[in-house]
């Protein structure tokens, strides 16, 4: 089955810039989905289909795929990022796969 | 738009059948494709399964043996049941939507936790 694998923790200073990866085979050929999810509550989609932002998210947030790996950017990053982000693909093996996760610390 | 709301009991016993609903609002479920995940206190996300339109649904190998996924159009409604349920399925189930087979879940219901205990 496929596997997706994620840092379990990225710290960054408020107004830097946070990367979380996540790795994969050949995971570039595959659509890469990624969720933010802050404590007590359901996740939500920031970006899809590797660097798609769906509506209301801020442009601070990108993403790429390429190679083995697919990363989360986010730019400038403020105390309310802090949370988990979760990378997510589809496999004609294993259908929906979720990473492990990352928690991302505003220091 | 689109809307998703879980609800079921919040304890079963071991041994016996998980079941939780989720109602959707302000669209049809007679289209679309809509899924279930759960997570475990302080883990990660574990997709469940997924019900697509008008297909047959497609299940964690792991969970396979145990879990269905239905859908009842006259209440809008997607169910879970899941059998011989045990303490490792203590978790938060989602349930959450999709436009196409690879589309993101997207939205989600808020959660419904289940707890597993005698």
């Amino acid at each position: 089955s496929y596997v997706l694998t994620q840092p379990p923790s990225v710290s960054v200073a408020p107004g830097q810039t946070a990367r979380i990866t996540c790795g994969g085979n050949n995971i570039r050929s595959k659509s890469v989905h990624w969720y933010q999810q802050r404590p007590g509550q359901a996740p939500v989609l920031v970006v899809f289909d590797d660097s798609d932002r769906p509506s209301g998210i801020p442009e601070r947030f990108s993403g790429s795929n390429s190679g083995s790996t697919a990363t989360l950017t986010i730019n400038r990053v403020e105390v309310g990022d802090e949370a988990d982000y979760y990378c997510q693909v589809w496999d004609s093996s294993s259908d929906r796969i979720f990473g492990g996760g990352t928690k991302l610390t505003v220091l | 738009q689109l809307q998703l709301q879980e609800s079921g009991p919040g304890l079963v016993k071991p041994s016996e059948t998980l079941s939780l609903t989720c109602t959707v609002s302000g669209g049809s479920i007679s289209s679309g494709t809509y899924g279930w995940i759960r997570q475990p206190p302080g883990k990660g996300l574990e997709w469940i399964g997924t019900l697509y339109y008008g297909g047959s649904p497609a299940y964690n190998p792991s969970l396979k043996s145990r879990v269905t996924i239905s859908v009842d159009t006259s209440k809008n409604h997607l169910s879970l049941k899941m059998s011989s349920v045990t303490a490792a399925d203590t978790a938060v189930y989602f349930c959450a939507s999709a436009m196409t087979t690879v589309s993101p879940f997207d939205p989600w219901g808020q959660g419904s936790l289940v707890t597993v205990s005698s």
